[in-house]
């Protein structure tokens, strides 16, 4: 199993651009979720969907989209990247939201 | 919103020492799970404890739940240079809009030194 893979691993932008992170999952897991994270900040929640065709917000959702198309994806749009999105981004699919989450690698992202 | 206080937010520490990691909240939570992580790389779980007052023991690293269900602690005996990393707690909500979501604190970043 390849567990939970994103894509890319690094990404330069300039304001106003957009982009999709890409997430995918070969656990069958129906839960998967978005977390950005910033120093000194831990994890937050962005959104998160608990199966195929079902999103939710988490808890920092302006400035980025989610579809649940399939179980195995669920990919991350920023429609006008800002400079404060510069964070890491994880994607994380579990059971369920309160069980052990399997994060993958995590995508850098930097807004000029 | 539940929020998740973890302290120190650094610690620097030598070979050998002993160390102790706290996680607190106002908020009742039904888990608590502990993670590390390392550079360049997603939060792998360490042990997550559901009961209050369990305590979960990994090697040389001691987990604690607390008798309310709203703390945690991390104790490591005799720190080697292999525990660097970032740990983070987060808590498992146990009602209301965050039943069933994580909550993470802000993370602990430990340098053992050789």
């Amino acid at each position: 199993n390849a567990g939970v893979t994103q894509t890319p691993k690094f990404q330069v932008l300039k304001t106003g651009q957009s982009m999709t992170l890409q997430c995918a999952q070969d656990m069958n897991h129906e839960y998967m979720s978005w977390y950005r994270q910033d120093p000194g900040m831990g994890l937050r929640l962005i959104h998160y969907s608990v199966g195929a065709g079902i999103t939710d917000q988490g808890e920092v959702p302006n400035g980025y989209n989610v579809s649940r198309s399939t179980t195995e994806d669920f990919p991350l749009r920023l429609l006008s990247a800002a400079p404060s999105q510069t964070s890491v981004y994880f994607c994380a699919s579990s059971y369920a939201g309160w069980e052990t989450q399997y994060f993958g690698p995590g995508t850098r992202l930097l807004v000029l | 919103t539940q929020l998740l206080e973890q302290s120190p937010q650094f610690l620097s520490i030598q070979e050998g020492e002993n160390l102790t990691v706290y996680c607190n909240s106002s908020s009742v939570f039904s888990s608590l799970q502990w993670y590390r992580q390392e550079p360049g790389e997603g939060p792998v779980l360490l042990v997550t404890v559901v009961t209050g007052g369990e305590v979960k023991k990994l090697k040389r690293l001691t987990f604690q739940f607390g008798d309310a269900r709203k703390d945690s602690s991390l104790h490591i005996t005799a720190a080697q240079p292999g525990d660097t990393g970032l740990y983070l707690c987060a808590g498992a909500g146990a009602g209301g809009t965050s039943y069933g979501k994580l909550t993470f604190g802000q993370g602990t970043i430990l340098t053992v030194h050789p």
